[in-house]
């Protein structure tokens, strides 16, 4: 099983700040990683696949990088509804092998 | 736009069998795969399966030995078996559509590009307790 580390486990951010939050696979996954958010209540919601390729209607202010082990989401300027917990996906060759997920990175409010 | 709602019984008894169906509306189920995914309360998230419309599934392996998916493309649904619950499978259980296209690649090798986990359902909770 490919296992997915996520770090800081809490962020704190002040609105109109920038916040990168990481993503580091146990081994390889190439490009084949997915960032999600989260709010209370809610389902995830697709932010980003193919590591920084942002999914429909998602605004500019999120991108991804990365490839093989190390990940990055970043949100370039937080506007309120940004704080949430973003969970990172991997999906190396899908759909012969299973999918993780990161233990999440909740943003807060500073 | 398509949507899925969960639907099952929300308290299963400890080592009975948990089953959820999930409903795909404003779409077709046919030539998607579809997963399963569950959130014990304030955790993470954790993928339990998926089961493409042809009725072909992959499991969790550290789930596999209790988990059945099945698909009805008639019903436009696909539903979750997990048997011998325990207070451990107490958990919001949430189905959503993967979503990909296929291509086959210069030797005629399948391969595919996945866009993700795109439309999610809102989400069940069950909880295990006699």
């Amino acid at each position: 099983e490919i296992v997915m580390t996520q770090s800081p486990a809490t962020l704190s951010v002040s609105p109109g700040e920038r916040a990168t939050l990481s993503c580091r696979a146990s081994q390889s996954v190439s490009s084949n990683l997915a960032w999600y958010q989260q709010k209370p209540g809610q389902a995830p919601r697709l932010l980003i696949y193919g590591a920084s390729t942002r999914a429909t209607g998602i605004p500019a202010r999120f991108s991804g990088s990365g490839s093989g082990t190390e990940f990055t989401l970043t949100i370039s300027s937080l506007q309120s509804e940004d704080f949430a917990v973003y969970y990172c996906q991997q999906y190396n060759n899908w759909p012969q092998r299973d999918v993780t997920f990161g233990q999440g990175t909740k943003l807060e409010i500073k | 736009q398509v949507q899925l709602q969960e639907s099952g019984p929300g308290l299963v008894k400890p080592s009975e069998t948990l089953s959820l169906t999930c409903t795909v509306s404003g779409g077709s189920i046919s030539s998607y795969y579809w997963s399963w995914i569950r959130q014990p309360a304030g955790k993470g998230l954790e993928w339990i399966g998926r089961i493409y419309t042809s009725g072909s599934t992959n499991y969790n392996p550290s789930l596999k030995s209790r988990v059945t998916m099945s698909v009805d493309t008639s019903k436009n649904q696909f539903s979750l078996k997990l048997s011998s619950v325990t207070a451990a499978d107490t958990a919001v259980y949430y189905c959503a559509r993967d979503t990909a296209s296929g291509y086959y690649d210069s030797s005629g090798y399948p391969g595919y590009y996945y866009y993700g986990m795109d439309v999610w359902g809102q989400g069940t909770t069950v909880t295990v307790s006699s």
